[in-house]
């Protein structure tokens, strides 16, 4: 079965960092690019950030570009984001979902139950 | 940067055919794909590259392109189709959602 599964979400005040992961399986890890989608509560899907399969292309929307990093361990079959200067409109619940293809253009066909991120004082 | 825009809110009668339309310049030309999100759900791909359907997804979902507005379509609606649903585009660089529609099911 292809599953996603997240994890490392948590409470943290605005200004510090926390790290994602997101352990997939049953699928060939390193032939599909990879992407983090957030939504905040009560908003719409946002897109935060991709990486193609070999892990040497990343993609960052602007608001987070600078301060997060998208990276993957194709030997452990993980995909990570690591968020760094948080900032209380970074507080959503964080999906990483899987590429159909390699193309940054294929749509997302499997999805993580997501990981909750709080940023507050 | 490219921006998508959707109906906040379409209603349907129980058994009727839904439409959500997604605008956006030129999107006849790109891969438009749609998501289904449940209450409390994760999103579920519903139609990719505009009209095609993901295996185990009912032919009553339907989806097509043209100019500048993709629309999905629901025929037959059900009780169980009612949730938010979002196009989503790529644009070169980046991803882009359209701010979602919630669909309801008189």
């Amino acid at each position: 079965e292809v599953q996603l599964l997240e994890s490392g979400g948590g409470l943290v005040q605005p200004g510090g960092s926390l790290s994602l992961s997101c352990a997939a399986s049953g699928f060939t890890f390193n032939a599909y690019g990879m992407s983090w989608v957030r939504q905040a509560p009560g908003k719409g899907l946002e897109w935060v950030s991709a990486l193609s399969g070999s892990g040497d292309n990343t993609f960052y929307t602007d608001s987070v570009r600078g301060r997060f990093i998208i990276s993957r361990d194709n030997s452990r079959n993980t995909l990570y984001l690591h968020m760094r200067t948080l900032r209380a409109e970074d507080t959503a619940l964080y999906y990483c979902a899987k590429h159909a293809g390699i193309s940054g253009g294929d749509a997302f066909d499997i999805w993580g139950q997501g990981t909750t991120v709080t940023v507050s004082s | 940067s490219y921006e998508l825009t959707q109906p906040l809110s379409v209603s349907v009668a129980l058994g009727q055919t839904a439409r959500i339309t997604c605008g956006g310049n030129n999107i006849g030309r790109t891969n438009v794909h749609w998501y289904q999100e449940r209450p409390g759900q994760a999103p579920v791909l519903v139609i990719y590259r505009g009209s095609d359907r993901p295996s185990g997804i009912p032919e009553r979902f339907s989806g097509f392109t043209s100019g500048n507005t993709a629309t999905l379509t629901i025929s037959r609606a059900q009780a169980g189709d009612e949730a938010d649903y979002y196009c989503q585009v790529w644009d070169g660089t980046t991803v882009v959602f359209g701010g979602g529609t919630k669909l309801t099911v008189l």
